[in-house]
């Protein structure tokens, strides 16, 4: 089946504690993108990638890091740096010369 | 700075109760418009992409129509399985990788 994964479902992490959050595809989409979802706030840009080996810094990129280094992969670090981590983190796609963008299923991480 | 404002923040229907939806917009240079449907707990589903003012699109119950500052998602004799949040995306330019800017939401419930 073509789709966007994400795991895990749920995280629990110390506070403190850097943790990845995994995000694949095999829909043989170019870009990626990392968004953050906040009670009551719209989703916000944390990273995006538009090809291989390349990325960029969306709004809220502090405390966060990246690396693309497949076509299919697009895994985010949540660093100890970033001060208020608790929150569901989406993952989507998008086909070259298309616009609409496809979400994985999200992450849910609790810092304890 | 582009801004997305959706209203109202929460909506209760009756089944059977046509309502709409309401996305404003400020932005430079829309390249796109976008609706998705969000489930508790799970990613944004892809619904509409409007190009243009003027342009409509409909699917089921649906139907989504643009105008240059604004954006309806009305919905025709809705079903409690219509129940979820709405979310509004505009995408403008290259900027941020074409990144959407998202609403905060309209969470929808529909009685029976």
């Amino acid at each position: 089946d073509g789709g966007i994964t994400q795991s895990p479902k749920y995280l629990f992490r110390k506070e403190g504690q850097n943790v990845t959050l995994s995000c694949e595809q095999n829909l043989n989409h170019d870009a990626m993108y990392w968004y953050r979802q906040d009670p009551g706030q719209g989703l916000r840009l944390i990273y995006y990638s538009q090809i291989v080996n390349d990325f960029q810094k969306g709004d809220i990129a502090e405390g966060y890091s990246v690396s693309r280094e497949k076509k299919e992969s697009f895994p985010l670090t949540v660093t100890s740096a970033q001060k208020n981590p608790t929150a569901f983190y989406l993952c989507a796609s998008t086909p070259r010369g298309a616009d609409t963008q496809y979400f994985g299923p999200g992450t849910r991480l609790t810092v304890l | 700075e582009d801004q997305v404002t959706q209203s109202p923040e929460a909506l209760r229907l009756q089944e059977g109760e046509s309502s709409s939806l309401n996305c404003s917009y400020t932005v430079s240079g829309l390249r796109g418009l976008f609706w998705y449907r969000q489930d508790p707990g799970k990613g944004p589903e892809f619904l509409f992409t409007l190009y243009s003012a003027g342009e409509e699109k409909e699917k089921e119950r649906l139907k989504a129509t643009l105008t240059k500052k604004e954006s309806f998602l009305h919905i025709t004799a809705p079903k409690p399985e219509d129940s979820a949040t709405y979310l509004c995306a505009v995408q403008a330019g290259s900027n941020s990788g074409y990144a959407l800017n998202f609403g905060k939401g309209t969470s929808l419930l529909v009685t029976p």
